[in-house]
């Protein structure tokens, strides 16, 4: 069975500055999806970004991108120049490359935002 | 167009009653997933269906759990005789499978409290 660990519970980030979300995971699988999420207090999942395990490149999105270290099955997220509205909880998920598979999330970590 | 719906949006039962609990996922996705998230929790997957197979429901915690998918569209959620530790937030989602990528989205939840 696959599992994802965030081992970060809180972190906090200076507004316009940059901050970096861990996550690791394990599976014996060699193609795969990995996501991040952001669940603000609306408790509304949004998909922030979604990196394929077959890419090298890294993913990006705006102000967000990835650093996917397939080898140790590493996969952060790093936000720059943070803003207020970043504030939310982030979750890891992995998920087979087989279709409708579900998700497994890590445990979370709560991104605070200081002005 | 609308997304992924789900009602209530908060529910307060005493222990040992019955609670249902909907989702409308997005018009012709064909796959509907339910999550549970605990206080300060990832999300647990529950249950899944995809079209007419049969639903995937490995992750249904016991026999008091169900879910029902009529005409391949709205789910219903049961939790037979409630306790304590049902209390939490319970998501749907749902994917166009015949997308590459298969995203999920996400309703706001349903909070249950079991008093």
């Amino acid at each position: 069975a696959q599992t994802v660990t965030q081992s970060q519970p809180e972190m906090s980030v200076q507004e316009a500055e940059t901050v970096t979300l861990s996550c690791t995971y394990d599976t014996s699988e060699s193609d795969y999806y990995l996501f991040w999420y952001k669940q603000p207090p609306s408790r509304q999942m949004i998909l922030v970004i979604r990196q394929e395990a077959y890419k090298q490149q890294n993913a990006t999105e705006n102000r967000f991108s990835v650093n996917f270290q397939k080898a140790a099955k590493s996969f952060s997220l790093k936000i720059s120049d943070s803003q207020l509205g970043d504030a939310a909880m982030y979750f890891c998920a992995y998920r087979t490359r087989n279709a409708g598979n579900m998700l497994t999330f890590g445990g979370g970590t709560r991104l605070m935002v200081k002005p | 167009g609308a997304g992924v719906s789900q009602s209530p949006s908060n529910k307060v039962t005493e222990k040992g009653k019955d609670v249902e609990l909907r989702c409308d996922p997005i018009s012709g996705h064909t796959a509907l997933y339910w999550y549970r998230q605990s206080l300060g929790q990832g999300l647990e997957f529950l249950i899944y269906f995809q079209g007419n197979s049969a639903p995937d429901k490995s992750g249904l915690p016991s026999d008091r759990f169900s879910a029902e998918r009529t005409g391949g569209s709205v789910s219903t959620l049961t939790i037979q005789r409630t306790q304590q530790e049902d209390s939490a937030v319970y998501l749907c989602a749902s994917s166009l499978v015949v997308q590459k990528r298969y995203e999920q989205y996400f309703g706001p939840g349903t909070r249950l409290t079991v008093t």
